[in-house]
């Protein structure tokens, strides 16, 4: 069965502390992984779109990294306007699969 | 470029009643996929459409439906409202070459 799942659910962190957020996987026939950031009442934005293992992208402060299995995202002294949820999720046959999302605090 | 618009932003219906809610994607978007969001499930796929047909359907019952007009923009309908239909109804849009999926603000849909 697809699967997608990110960890840890919840993650706070102080201001200029780095870390990363996984996204492991379990599609057959995947497309692409993507990343989204998703702030309270509003829809995903998008941030990334990975298609093959070894691939990486940077944005800002956040760097997308995918593996077979999983993908992370690494986030370089955050900042408070970083905090949101982080969304990942894979393309298969035209829908996306998403995983529960990353709730992110940053703190000053 | 306008990105993809959702109306209306907020509904509240009745356990019985009918919704529609409405999409338009990004100008030149010819696909248009929908999606439910609710905190116990997360994001789930509902449909998918490209050119007026629905090319794919995800495990929700008959009661949600949809459409696509010859302009790409799109309808959702559910008929027969719960409680648990209570949720964010989104939508994307996509240019069927990047992949890449752009979402609407969505539709905040209560059930009382």
């Amino acid at each position: 069965e697809d699967q997608v799942t990110q960890s840890p659910e919840a993650l706070r962190l102080q201001e200029g502390e780095s870390s990363s957020l996984n996204c492991s996987y379990t599609v057959s026939g995947l497309r692409g992984l993507f990343w989204y950031r998703q702030d309270p009442g509003k829809g995903p934005e998008f941030l990334f779109t990975l298609y093959s293992a070894g691939e990486e992208k940077e944005k800002e402060r956040l760097k997308a990294t995918l593996t077979k299995k999983e993908s992370f995202l690494h986030i370089t002294a955050p900042k408070p306007e970083d905090s949101a949820t982080y969304l990942c999720a894979v393309l298969r046959t035209d829908k996306l699969i998403f995983g529960t999302g990353t709730r992110l605090q940053v703190f000053p | 470029k306008a990105g993809v618009t959702q109306t209306p932003r907020y509904l509240i219906k009745t356990r019985g009643q009918q919704v529609t809610l409405s999409c338009s994607p990004i100008s030149g978007h010819r696909s248009v996929s929908w999606y439910q969001q609710t905190p116990g499930q997360g994001l789930q796929f509902l449909f998918e459409y490209f050119s007026e047909t629905q090319r794919n359907k995800g495990n929700f019952p008959g009661r949600f439906s949809g459409r696509q007009f010859s302009n790409s923009r799109s309808e959702m309908n559910v008929s027969t409202l719960e409680l648990g239909d209570s949720a964010l109804y989104l939508c994307a849009s996509n240019d069927g070459g990047s992949y890449g999926y752009t979402f609407g603000s969505g539709t905040r849909l209560t059930v009382v």
